[in-house]
């Protein structure tokens, strides 16, 4: 079985300081990787995802994560935090043996709040 | 990207009524739909996963019975929660996705239920 560990359900970060959630995985196989961002009151919105391609994966409005194999971990980072990034965000996996677009194993979430 | 819709994004109902959910892909053609629970501050947990035309697969500890989901059309998913109880508010999330394995899923906002 898959999981995954969000590890802070809250960050708090001042505007344009860098921004890191965390995320650790366990599985006995490499796992496809996701980041997903929720706004209140609204569906999930995809970040970005590792597939077994290029570790170091860049995602839309600035974010990145790498996936390191060697410490079961797919942080996620943006140099410089804006207001709008204020929101819940969740990594999840999937087993790669039935497609990255199958059954996802969300973490708890992390809470990021952007200060002035 | 594509857009998936829910109906409806609220909902109050008495301790023991039914309420459908809706579930639509907009722009695309679905081929597996997902139906997930997000408890407040925690993740979201897949419920059952549905192809069109056949019976839907659930998670265990699902029950079958009190979540009657259908999915009838490659637009179309509901889900219906039957003689509804206080412990069945949440917020359920619907994707959708088309094509094989490694296509992507798309999240609907969400639908509120409360349970009186």
């Amino acid at each position: 079985a898959q999981s995954v560990t969000q590890l802070g359900s809250h960050v708090s970060v001042s505007e344009g300081a860098l921004v890191l959630l965390r995320c650790n995985y366990s599985s006995s196989v490499p796992p496809y990787l996701f980041w997903y961002v929720q706004y209140p009151n609204q569906g999930l919105q995809l970040l970005l995802k590792y597939t077994s391609a290029a570790t170091l994966v860049k995602g839309i409005n600035g974010f990145e994560a790498e996936f390191k194999k060697s410490e079961t971990s797919f942080h996620l980072t943006k140099p410089s935090a804006h207001m709008s990034d204020a929101a819940e965000y969740f990594c999840a996996v999937s087993d790669p043996y039935t497609g990255g677009g199958n059954k996802l194993t969300f973490g708890t979430g992390t809470q990021l709040k952007v200060e002035l | 990207g594509a857009v998936v819709s829910q109906h409806p994004s609220r909902v109050i109902c008495k301790s023991g009524t039914s309420v459908k959910i809706e579930c639509r892909s907009l722009d695309f053609q679905a081929t597996t739909m997902f139906w997930y629970r997000q408890f407040p501050k925690q993740s979201l947990m897949l419920m059952a996963t549905s192809n069109e035309g056949s019976k839907a697969t659930y998670e265990q500890g699902v029950e079958k019975d009190k979540f009657l989901i259908n999915h009838a059309s490659l637009t179309l998913s509901t889900l219906t929660v039957t003689s509804a109880h206080p412990e069945d508010s949440s917020f359920y999330i619907c994707s959708a996705k088309s094509g094989g394995p490694y296509n992507e899923q798309f999240f609907g906002p969400g639908t509120r239920l409360t349970v009186l």
